[in-house]
């Protein structure tokens, strides 16, 4: 069965600090996808990466980054001088076929 | 870009009422997924279709709980005899890769 673990329930950061959301999945299958999502207080869920299990390369998008490991089974997410519109709650999710799995979230309050 | 719409954003009812809600997908995307989420939780597989065919069911979609995608096209979801239990967000996604998501209805069951 495929469980995604988002141990850090909620952070809070000033503005301009980095931040990590941390990201640990189980899975048996030897391909699967990963994905971000971020659910800012208006409710509506922004897809923000995905990546296939046989792409280790590390990816940067602006102030975002990602770090995907698959030896610790961990997809871990930073953002870069944290700004108020980065609050949100932030879900890791795992698909092996087509449904997603979600962590229970992270919730990120950035302070100005 | 049209992105994924959902009608009803909020629903209030009575328990034992019947409601139903729509989802219009992106244009393009074949694929059409149901999600549910509780308050603090993740949102839960509930059913996919492709095209009209639905292919898989969660063990949450209990038989009250019904979809479905008539032309492949908009999607329905319609819960029978609600039960304060089925209070949540109900959102819909659609893909052809990564699945894009509306902004949901959110129901209440008084």
């Amino acid at each position: 069965a495929q469980k995604v673990t988002q141990a850090q329930t909620e952070i809070s950061v000033v503005e301009k600090e980095d931040v990590t959301l941390d990201c640990v999945y189980e899975t048996r299958d030897t391909t699967y996808y990963l994905f971000w999502y971020k659910q800012p207080p208006s409710g509506e869920l922004v897809f923000l990466i995905r990546r296939n299990s046989f792409d280790e390369q590390n990816e940067i998008s602006g102030r975002y980054s990602w770090n995907f490991q698959k030896s610790t089974s961990s997809f871990n997410f930073t953002i870069t001088a944290s700004q108020v519109v980065d609050s949100a709650v932030y879900f890791c999710a795992l698909s092996e076929s087509y449904q997603l799995t979600f962590g229970k979230g992270t919730k990120l309050s950035v302070i100005p | 870009d049209t992105g994924v719409s959902q009608n009803p954003r909020h629903k209030i009812t009575k328990r034992g009422q019947n409601v139903t809600f729509r989802c219009d997908p992106i244009s393009e995307h074949n694929r059409l997924y149901w999600y549910r989420q509780t308050l603090g939780q993740g949102p839960e597989f509930l059913t996919y279709f492709q095209n009209e065919a639905q292919l898989e069911k969660s063990r949450l979609l209990s038989d009250r709980f019904s979809a479905e995608r008539p032309k492949g096209s908009f999607s329905t979801l319609e819960i029978q005899r609600t039960e304060q239990g089925d209070s949540a967000m109900y959102l819909c996604a659609s893909s052809l890769g990564p699945q894009y998501f509306g902004p949901g209805t959110r129901l209440t069951v008084l």
